[in-house]
């Protein structure tokens, strides 16, 4: 089955700085890729989809890489704000859409 | 309010006790998926709907759970003679976005507290 990886260590930045987070996966070829925050007691928010033919995309603040080679994706935030902090999640899924599975989620915690 | 909206936010039950759970998606929405998600985990699928068909489940899903999506509008989440290991967040979710941007919209979900 399925085996998606997220750094399950918070990662802890400063203010400015640049988030990077990991979204490694196995037995699985994935025709989309998609990255969701996360606040506590909440539901997750999509934030960006990367294809599997895309190498990056980005969006404002935003930067998602794809390399099925390596079955990997970074997700960058740039200028980290405390507002930043979450939980983000990766999840993939094919092409019809119909099932979407999750990483485990990486915490973000961007101090002041 | 046009987002998915989940009731209730909180339950408390005693083990051995029915709960029921609903979840209203975005109208025009026609697949709906719920997901359970423990403490430090991401959310693991559980089952979802077509309009009214269910067409697919967790092996995660045992007898206990039965999940409905009557006239392809609302969906209920109900699980029988609850257990503590039930104890969890239960989300629900519908599928909205142009045809290849396709993505989740969760509702803020349900959490569920076995005693």
């Amino acid at each position: 089955s399925q085996k998606i990886e997220q750094n399950s260590e918070a990662l802890n930045i400063q203010e400015g700085k640049t988030a990077t987070l990991t979204c490694n996966y196995t037995n699985y070829s994935p025709a989309y890729l998609q990255w969701y925050r996360q606040d506590p007691g909440r539901g997750p928010v999509f934030l960006l989809l990367i294809r599997e033919n895309e190498k990056e995309k980005r969006k404002e603040r935003l930067k998602v890489t794809f390399d099925t080679t390596l079955k990997q994706s970074l997700f960058h935030i740039t200028a980290s704000q405390p507002a930043d902090s979450a939980t983000y999640l990766c999840a993939l899924s094919r092409y019809n859409f119909n099932k979407f599975y999750f990483g485990s989620g990486t915490k973000l915690n961007v101090k002041p | 309010d046009t987002g998915v909206s989940q009731d209730p936010r909180h339950k408390i039950t005693k083990r051995g006790q029915n709960v029921t759970f609903r979840c209203d998606p975005i109208s025009e929405h026609n697949r709906l998926y719920w997901y359970r998600q423990t403490l430090g985990q991401g959310p693991e699928f559980l089952t979802y709907f077509q309009n009214e068909a269910q067409l697919e489940k967790s092996r995660l899903l045992s007898d206990r759970f039965s999940a409905e999506r009557p006239k392809g509008s609302f969906s209920t989440l109900e699980i029988q003679r609850t257990e503590q290991g039930d104890s969890a967040m239960y989300l629900c979710a519908s599928v909205g976005g142009r045809a290849g941007v396709e993505k989740l919209f969760f509702g803020s979900g349900t959490q569920l507290s076995v005693l």
